[in-house]
């Protein structure tokens, strides 16, 4: 099993939508957690990061942790076409500072 | 300027050849990191280095080679070109100051392409 799990997408959405990208993991020891978005032919750039469980709000960005579940989230608001990108989830694992990546999710705002 | 860069940005080279992809830093981050992303298998971490005398193998290191030339300078080696290994290769920085969980700053890519 893969220490992160991640749909491929795509997913296509109309502008002002409201989006849900989803990852799972498999070690309950990871409490690390962050998104990275990647535009096409750039490099992934942090998103946001969360530590353990609850929600953090960056605008209209929200990332949420349930540990019972070992489940992840980032719901964006209010989707803009600038949103479209490549969402990646990731975790630190291995006990050091090694991130680990879900395949990422394709996310598509049409106007 | 761009805090990582990479070159060349894009590559062709054929089955058996060597090359390097470079990479370099004006972060000032003491952690250096190469991936290869994959359409479906997303990104696979080759070789990291936490200063400039330490070298590891991450999840796919076969095949490939590093040298840590400086704080500022990481490059990759494909010793003999196959092509599986025609992918897009980021380098990456951090700073071990920051704790757990730190961040990570991505280059803009190098394509490569393996005949």
């Amino acid at each position: 099993q893969k220490e992160v799990e991640q749909d491929p997408g795509p997913l296509s959405v109309p502008e002002g939508a409201i989006v849900s990208l989803n990852c799972t993991y498999s070690n309950s020891a990871f409490q690390y957690f962050m998104w990275y978005r990647q535009y096409s032919r750039k490099g992934p750039e942090l998103l946001m990061y969360t530590y353990s469980s609850g929600n953090k709000e960056d605008g209209r960005f929200t990332a949420q942790v349930d540990k019972s579940s070992k489940y992840i989230s980032l719901f964006i608001r209010d989707s803009q076409p600038s949103d479209s990108a490549t969402y990646l989830c990731a975790t630190p694992a291995g006990g050091f500072q090694k991130l680990v990546f879900g395949t990422g999710t394709r996310l598509l705002v049409s106007p | 300027d761009a805090d990582v860069t990479q070159t060349p940005r894009n590559r062709i080279t054929k089955t058996g050849k060597r090359i390097m992809l470079e990479c370099s830093q004006t972060k000032g981050h003491d952690r250096m990191y190469w991936y290869r992303q994959d359409p479906g298998l997303g990104l696979r971490l080759i070789y990291y280095s936490f200063d400039v005398k330490d070298i590891n193998k991450g999840e796919i290191s076969d095949g490939y080679s590093v040298s840590r030339q400086a704080q500022a300078k990481f490059s990759l080696s494909l010793e003999s070109a196959i092509p599986n290994q025609t992918a897009l290769y980021f380098c990456a920085t951090s700073d071990s100051g920051q704790g757990a969980g730190e961040t990570q700053y991505f280059g803009p890519g190098t394509r490569l392409l393996v005949l």
